[in-house]
């Protein structure tokens, strides 16, 4: 089955500490996306990357960190300069960062603090 | 900057009525809009997209229009069922970026 995979579904941070969440994808897509959902908000764009090796901020960069060494994958880094990490995380991928893209989404990491 | 409204926020219908959601946005340059139905705790599932040119799209019991000149998107769902409750997320793509709304909370009752 082809799809986008994130994990883990709950996880906990204490403060100070650095977690990271982990996004896959077999979709053969380059571009992918992560965002950060809040409660009675939108979705907001914390970075996407359209190419291996490459990638760019989003509107709320700050106190997070990426990486794309692999095209199936797409780690986000949520450090501890992150001072309001609660959210529900969302990972999105799509054939080429463009207009008229489709953008599919994983099921979802909820970050909560200890 | 671009802005998505969607209102109401909250909705509930008996089941069989007809949904009607709205989707508002404040800069007309847009490449297309989307939407899509989130159920609780889950990820988004594209339910449509319509392109900048046309003026409705549709599946299955699912309609869309667009009105670019008025910065304004309808979603309706005919004869609602209970599997329709989820929130239902409004997205304009701006130059390869996509904007959201903060969605419409459906409840269908039996």
């Amino acid at each position: 089955d082809g799809g986008i995979t994130q994990s883990p579904k709950y996880l906990f941070r204490k403060e100070g500490q650095n977690v990271t969440l982990s996004c896959e994808q077999n979709l053969n897509h380059d571009a992918m996306y992560w965002y950060r959902q809040d409660p009675g908000q939108g979705l907001r764009l914390i970075y996407y990357s359209q190419i291996v090796n490459d990638f760019q901020k989003g509107d709320i960069a700050e106190g997070y960190s990426v990486s794309r060494e692999k095209k199936e994958s797409f780690p986000l880094t949520v450090t501890s300069a992150q001072k309001n990490p609660t959210a529900f995380y969302l990972c999105a991928s799509s054939m080429q960062r463009g207009i008229q893209e489709t953008q599919y989404f994983g099921p979802g990491t909820r970050l909560l603090v200890l | 900057k671009q802005e998505v409204t969607q209102i109401p926020a909250a909705l509930s219908v008996p089941e069989g009525e007809n949904l009607v959601l709205n989707c508002s946005f404040t800069d007309s340059a847009i490449y297309n809009l989307q939407w899509f139905r989130q159920d609780p705790g889950k990820g988004l599932t594209s339910l449509l997209l319509i392109q900048s040119s046309q003026r409705e799209q549709t599946s299955g019991r699912l309609n869309a229009s667009l009105d670019k000149s008025s910065g304004r998107s309808t979603l309706y769902i005919a004869a609602s069922q209970p599997g329709d409750s989820a929130t239902y997320l409004c997205a304009v793509d701006s130059w390869g970026k996509l904007q959201f709304g903060a969605g419409t909370q459906v409840v269908v009752t039996p």
